[in-house]
């Protein structure tokens, strides 16, 4: 498609359970973002990748977060042993060489985990 | 200021109503302000990108304005619409740095 694309979508989980959340992002995009925001929060940065670099993972809150982009372009952000305050919606942007560091960010849909 | 804030938090309107809300940012080593727009259930789209003092910027009936010495943005809609209902996300991003710093957002929700 044209544009970032997450998946899944809604993600319900128990208390424990592992997660990924997937993410494909505009083709050609070297930059990659995954941002949470919590609810009446604004997106948080977790972490970034140039390429399959990840440059900046000074975001993700502990341990149990993990994100990845080994090719370059598809990413995964994975959560292990879930917990409640986890839940919220995972943002997923990319943007591309044009424009470096001022360039818009293009947004997928989201991921909205809940831990229950 | 240390953080991006965004006021007003939330805001109804009535149809036709011209509004503005602001976004607060640091100043210094200031790299570049943007704006956002979140419908419910779509993704954030980019409405504005700022960079210099003094820019104003215009996409039909939605302008905004930036000042980089003072570290604040305002956004303003002129004869609100309903489908401007939404929310408007602002982010500022330093020199030197990638990170995009978001603010909690304004939430418009435009009355007919």
């Amino acid at each position: 498609g044209a544009g970032v694309s997450q998946s899944p979508r809604y993600k319900v989980a128990k208390r424990g359970q592992d997660v990924a959340l997937r993410c494909d992002p505009i083709s050609g995009h070297v930059s990659l973002f995954w941002y949470q925001q919590a609810l009446g929060q604004g997106p948080e940065f977790l972490t970034y990748f140039q390429n399959e670099a990840q440059l900046d993972k000074s975001g993700l809150p502990s341990d149990r977060f993990f994100a990845e982009r080994p090719e370059g372009s598809v990413s995964t952000l994975k959560i292990q042993r879930t917990q409640q305050e986890d839940s919220a919606v995972y943002l997923c942007a990319s943007r591309g060489l044009a424009g470096v560091n001022t360039g818009e960010l293009f947004f997928g849909e989201g991921s909205r985990l809940t831990v229950l | 200021i240390l953080n991006v804030e965004q006021s007003p938090q939330s805001l109804h309107v009535q149809e036709g109503d011209s509004t503005n809300f602001t976004c607060s940012f640091p100043s210094s080593n200031f790299y570049a302000l943007h704006w956002y727009r979140w419908e419910t259930a779509k993704s954030p789209e980019a409405l504005f990108v700022m960079t210099l003092n003094g820019d104003e910027k215009k996409k039909g009936r939605i302008s905004a304005t930036l000042n980089t010495k003072e570290g604040y943005s305002y956004l303003y809609i002129k004869g609100s619409q309903p489908e401007d209902s939404a929310t408007y996300l602002c982010a500022s991003i330093t020199s030197g740095t990638y990170k995009y710093i978001f603010g909690t957002g304004t939430r418009l929700k435009v009355l007919a």
